[in-house]
């Protein structure tokens, strides 16, 4: 079985510019969550889709986060416009069902510069 | 004050030592309880999770909770050098959105030959 696929692995970009990360959640997986870790800190939830809808977006920081999950199947996350403070590494995660084990992407590394 | 707290390390042992690894929580809400394992440039991997007080044991593993005192621990038996990583707690509440994790900053260890 496939894990969870992120990508890119690593995000070079200056502030300003716009970046769209993407995951594909385990097959079979409704349940997709992103977490950010920034320097220092522990992860943190962001949000979590059930199938295509938006389950909890309590954690997203502010309207320059976008998250979509058309179809219900890969996700992707866009930081527009990206700023010094947005670097970190984002995680994906899925479960089957909401109460079973998150199983974790490898992240992406985001670098604003 | 964090929700949870985790002593970042690093810890040194030698192989074959007992490791203890502890995290400390706030809000007695929490009721699902996880360790995560995450070697460098990769995602959290699942260790184990455990929904009540007492003890857990998986192979050299074992987790133990006790909610009176708001304090994990995860013990590692005859540690070896491939157990070198940081070392994740994690919880949440017992709800459908029981996948919402809390981390702790996590403990960094290195085993030593």
């Amino acid at each position: 079985e496939a894990g969870v696929t992120q990508f890119p692995s690593h995000s070079v970009i200056e502030k300003g510019q716009t970046v769209t990360l993407r995951c594909d959640p385990i097959s079979g997986h409704d349940n997709l969550y992103w977490y950010r870790r920034v320097m220092g800190k522990e992860i943190k939830f962001l949000l979590h889709f059930v199938k295509e809808s938006k389950q909890d977006e309590s954690g997203m920081p502010n309207n320059r986060f976008l998250a979509e999950r058309t179809g219900g199947t890969y996700s992707t996350l866009k930081v527009q416009p990206a700023e010094l403070e947005d670097s970190g590494v984002y995680f994906c995660a899925s479960s089957q069902a909401g109460d079973s084990p998150l199983h974790f992407g490898n992240g992406t590394r985001l670098t604003v510069t | 004050q964090k929700e949870v707290e985790q002593d970042p390390g690093p810890l040194s042992v030698p192989e074959g030592a007992i490791v203890s690894l502890n995290c400390t929580y706030s809000n007695s809400a929490f009721q699902y309880f996880m360790w995560y394992r995450q070697y460098s440039r990769k995602g959290p991997e699942l260790l184990m999770y455990t929904y009540s007080s007492g003890n857990k044991e998986d192979g050299r593993f074992t987790a133990q909770v006790d909610k009176s005192s708001k304090y994990i621990s995860l013990f590692i038996r005859d540690s070896q050098p491939s157990d070198s990583a940081t070392y994740l707690c994690a919880m949440s509440f017992l709800t459908g959105t029981a996948s919402k994790l809390t981390f702790g900053t996590g403990t960094r260890l290195q085993v030593t030959l």
